[in-house]
This record gives structure tokens, C-alpha cells and sequence, in this order.
């Protein structure tokens, strides 16, 4: 266990559809961030979060968005679900004290949208 | 923007030793970090460089030159468990920057 808790685990949904993902950091993190791998695109960053601000914005389309709670945990909402969303969904979380340490990945949610 | 480049398969058999070059093209460059991911699994932190050099941990280690862009993951006295596939990734935004990843290289052991 890493210590970032992601659910679900595994997500089926039809094309149109809006899912929720959650997130809860490792215990001390502020910085979440999550993203998205699929097999033609590697591992692609779609936004962060620090401390329950918005910190930064990758590749993240119109469609989705996120917010980190008082408590840190985080949602990513994608919405309009598209077969091409099918992929799997990260977060990671990391210390104050910089990247040396690493990011935390959580095991990850593999949505599947049919 | 910024770009990533890393073999996309390498194979090696248990005992030998591998290299996984990573060359980028960022603007902003704050370190250079490797990651290990198994089929279906989350990444794991392997190693993080900001300074030119050599970093060693165990049988794993790294390198990054800053004036060629360029770093490497060393990997020794391989075991079938190493077989995954590495990522290197760019921190372009600070202390709290976010990275961004490589394609990936699928290391094979065999035995």
C-alpha cells in the first residue's frame, strides 16, 4: 500500500456519461496530481493541485475537471464521456520538501467507457 | 512545451547490465526523474537528479547532464523481477513542479 487511496478500482460507463474519480493523498502531502495513461499516449499529466488551490493544468481537456477538499482528497470529474477517455487514471501525491522524494502513485482507476 | 525521448523496448538477460537514455527538450528544466512500472501497476519512484552527475542506489543508477539534455538509467546485476517498463520525466515547475513523462521503455529480462 503506497498510501494514496484511489477508488474505484475499475469504472465501466457508457459514451455521454460523467464519472467521479477520488483520490486521497499520502498522510502530510499537499500537492496532488493526476494522470491519465492509455497505451498510444504514456503517461499524460492533466493537473495539480497544492493544498486546495489549483496549481497547474496539463493536457486536460474542457470536459473534465477537478478540486482538491479541505481534507486534500481530490475529484477529477470527466464528463461526456468519449470511447477515446478509456484509459487508466492516476494520482499522485508528493511532499513539500521537493521532487527528490518522488511522487506517490496511487494503484490507479481504469475506466472503460462503452 | 517540452519532449521526451526514450527507447520504446530493450531486452537483456539476468546478471548483465542495461542503459535507458533519455534525452529531453524542455523550457524550464528543474531535475530528471526515473520510474518503474509493472503491467497494470501504479509507478513507483526510482531516482531524481538536479545536478550533473551520478546518482546510485543499490543496483539501480542514474545520470543526468544538464548541457546535453540527456540522462540515463543504469540498471545492474539484473533480476527477471526488473522486467517492466521505465519512465523518465521532467520536473519543469520547482520544488512542487509537476512532471512530465516519457513514452516509456519495456525492459524484457530473460533468463
Amino acid at each position: 500500500d503506497s498510501g494514496v487511496t484511489q477508488t474505484p478500482k475499475h469504472l465501466i460507463t457508457a459514451t455521454g456519461q460523467r464519472v467521479t474519480l477520488r483520490c486521497s493523498p499520502r498522510s502530510g502531502d499537499l500537492s496532488v496530481y493526476w494522470y491519465q495513461q492509455s497505451l498510444d499516449q504514456g503517461l499524460q499529466f492533466l493537473i495539480q493541485y497544492y493544498n486546495g488551490e489549483e496549481r497547474a493544468k496539463g493536457n486536460i481537456l474542457e470536459r473534465f475537471s477537478a478540486q482538491q477538499f479541505p481534507d486534500l482528497h481530490s475529484e477529477l470529474n470527466l464528463s461526456s464521456l468519449e470511447l477515446g477517455d478509456s484509459a487508466l487514471y492516476f494520482c499522485a501525491s508528493s511532499t513539500s520538501a521537493g521532487p527528490n522524494y518522488g511522487y506517490t502513485f496511487g494503484s490507479g482507476t481504469r475506466l472503460t467507457v462503452v | 512545451g517540452q519532449s521526451l525521448e526514450q527507447p520504446s523496448e530493450v531486452t537483456a538477460v539476468e546478471g548483465a547490465i542495461v542503459q535507458i537514455n533519455c534525452t529531453y527538450q524542455t523550457s524550464g528544466f528543474y531535475g530528471l526523474s526515473w520510474y518503474q512500472q509493472h503491467d497494470g501497476g501504479a509507478p513507483t519512484f526510482l531516482s531524481y537528479n538536479a545536478l550533473d552527475g551520478l546518482e546510485e542506489t543499490g543496483r539501480f543508477s542514474s545520470f543526468l547532464s544538464r548541457s546535453d539534455s540527456y540522462g540515463y538509467l543504469l540498471l545492474q546485476e539484473l533480476q527477471m523481477k526488473d522486467s517492466a517498463s521505465y519512465f523518465c520525466a521532467v520536473n519543469r515547475g520547482s520544488t512542487l513542479g509537476r512532471l512530465y513523462f516519457g513514452r516509456g521503455t519495456q525492459l524484457t529480462v530473460w533468463p
